[in-house]
């Protein structure tokens, strides 16, 4: 199985700020690669596909890049609504794993 | 607009059969992998396996032994069926429509295993 690896698992931040997570993986996926943004509660909601495509309806403050094993979602002005825990995701292979999860919280 | 619905038994005792459907409406079983992942309470998201509309089945190997998902074309629906089960099973499973990435969720089931 292709390990998921994300850091920070949690990190603090005020609107307004830049966010960064990173998230790497135990071997070479290309660009198979999706993030996702979970609020408690709900379903899991899909921002980026393709390590950098934006999914339609995401606001463009979402940002991805990445390939081969390093990828990075950034956030460039974070809004309230946007304090939630983002998961990635690796699409090379079956099993599909996902990284561990990163909780962004309000400072 | 293509929607899906779950449904299942939320309660299970250990040692019985978790059983759940997912319902697509508003588009067809063609075309995609259909999916279950779980996610314990408070945990991460786990990838239980797909199917596609021919019945091609991809399990994770941690689960294989245990789940069968299978597909019902005449009700664009398919379901999950994990035997066995565990208090380490109790989890909020979804459907989700794939192959590569994952833009349409079910809501959530919560199945919890308890005596």
């Amino acid at each position: 199985d292709i390990q998921m690896t994300q850091s920070p698992s949690s990190l603090s931040a005020s609107v307004g700020d830049r966010v960064t997570i990173t998230c790497r993986a135990s071997q070479d996926i290309s660009t198979y690669l999706n993030w996702y943004q979970q609020t408690p509660g709900k379903a899991p909601k899909l921002l980026i596909y393709a390590a950098s495509r934006l999914q339609s309806g995401v606001p463009s403050r979402f940002s991805g890049s990445g390939s081969g094993t390093d990828f990075t979602l950034t956030i460039s002005s974070l809004q309230p609504e946007d304090f939630a825990t983002y998961y990635c995701q690796q699409s090379y292979s079956t099993p599909r794993t996902f990284g561990q999860g990163t909780k962004v919280e309000i400072k | 607009q293509v929607q899906v619905k779950q449904w299942g038994a939320g309660l299970l005792k250990p040692s019985e059969t978790l059983s759940l459907t997912c319902a697509v409406y508003g588009g067809s079983l063609s075309g995609y992998h259909w999916s279950w992942i779980r996610q314990p309470p408070g945990k991460g998201l786990e990838w239980i396996g797909e199917i596609n509309h021919s019945g091609t089945t991809n399990y994770n190997p941690s689960l294989k032994s245990r789940v069968t998902i299978s597909v019902d074309t005449s009700k664009n629906q398919f379901s999950l069926r994990l035997n066995s089960v565990t208090a380490a099973d109790t989890a909020v499973y979804y459907c989700a429509r794939g192959p590569y990435n994952y833009g349409l969720w079910g809501q959530g089931t919560l199945v919890t295993v308890s005596p």
